[in-house]
């Protein structure tokens, strides 16, 4: 079972920036906080990932709260692309027979609007 | 980019056939690959680890016989569907983790390869 929850759908105005949380308040020690998302009949898309610190890329920003039970996820200016379901996953980084897998939820459906 | 490859990218077949669908990566070497399947707005659900050179471990409640995975190499892995069935008829995805370079122990992912049993 995946271990993280999250919104079903939210909507974004293009040009905006869209904030998608996701609660994982069982999350142990070793395991990170990712984020992929799969544009309709596509393979996941790596977006981000992190510990306990905020991370950025090109693509995005992961802001994790400091108990690490919860995360948020910032497109800082959505465009019609990034409509997507989006997956906040967390995975085991060392040990244990899981070490690896990525489980995934259900996810948000991001739709981004003109 | 790391970049993985799946084929094919969509396949119809009659009901009893055996269909194999191959994960390369191809720019990085992946001495683990998963094999996942997604049904119509539906999330993935993992169904089996495949690591090079030994036995894949499959998920609770996913045939082994059913769904045969072979990792001969350090850059493909192949997942045969035998005497398929219309029930099989699915969104199938792999992922293959990066286990050398500057993108160390990450996961990227397949185009997926949809397969239709007629």
């Amino acid at each position: 079972d995946a271990k993280t929850t999250q919104p079903p759908s939210m909507d974004c105005a293009e040009g905006r920036a869209a904030n998608l949380p996701c609660n994982h308040s069982t999350i142990s020690g070793n395991e990170y906080v990712y984020w992929y998302r799969q544009i309709h009949s596509q393979g996941p898309q790596y977006i981000i990932h992190g510990l306990k610190n905020n991370e950025t890329n090109e693509m995005a920003s992961l802001i994790i709260t400091e108990d690490r039970k919860s995360s948020t996820l910032i497109l800082p200016h959505a465009t019609l692309r990034d409509t997507a379901v989006y997956y906040c996953i967390v995975r085991v980084e060392f040990g244990g027979t899981s070490y690896g897998k990525l489980t995934f939820g259900q996810g948000t459906i991001l739709t981004v609007h003109p | 980019g790391a970049v993985v490859s799946q084929h094919p990218s969509r396949v119809i077949c009659k009901s009893g056939t055996s269909v194999k669908i191959e994960c390369r990566s191809l720019d990085f070497q992946a001495t683990t690959m998963f094999w996942y399947r997604q049904f119509p707005k539906k999330s993935l659900m993992l169904m089996a680890t495949s690591n090079e050179g030994s036995k894949a471990t499959y998920e609770q409640g996913v045939e082994k016989d059913k769904f045969l995975i072979n990792h001969a190499s350090l850059t493909l892995s192949t997942l045969t569907v035998t005497s398929a069935h219309p029930e099989d008829s699915s969104f199938y995805i792999c992922s293959a983790r990066n286990t050398s370079g500057i993108s160390y122990n990450e996961q990227f992912f397949g185009p997926g390869t949809r397969l239709t049993v007629l």
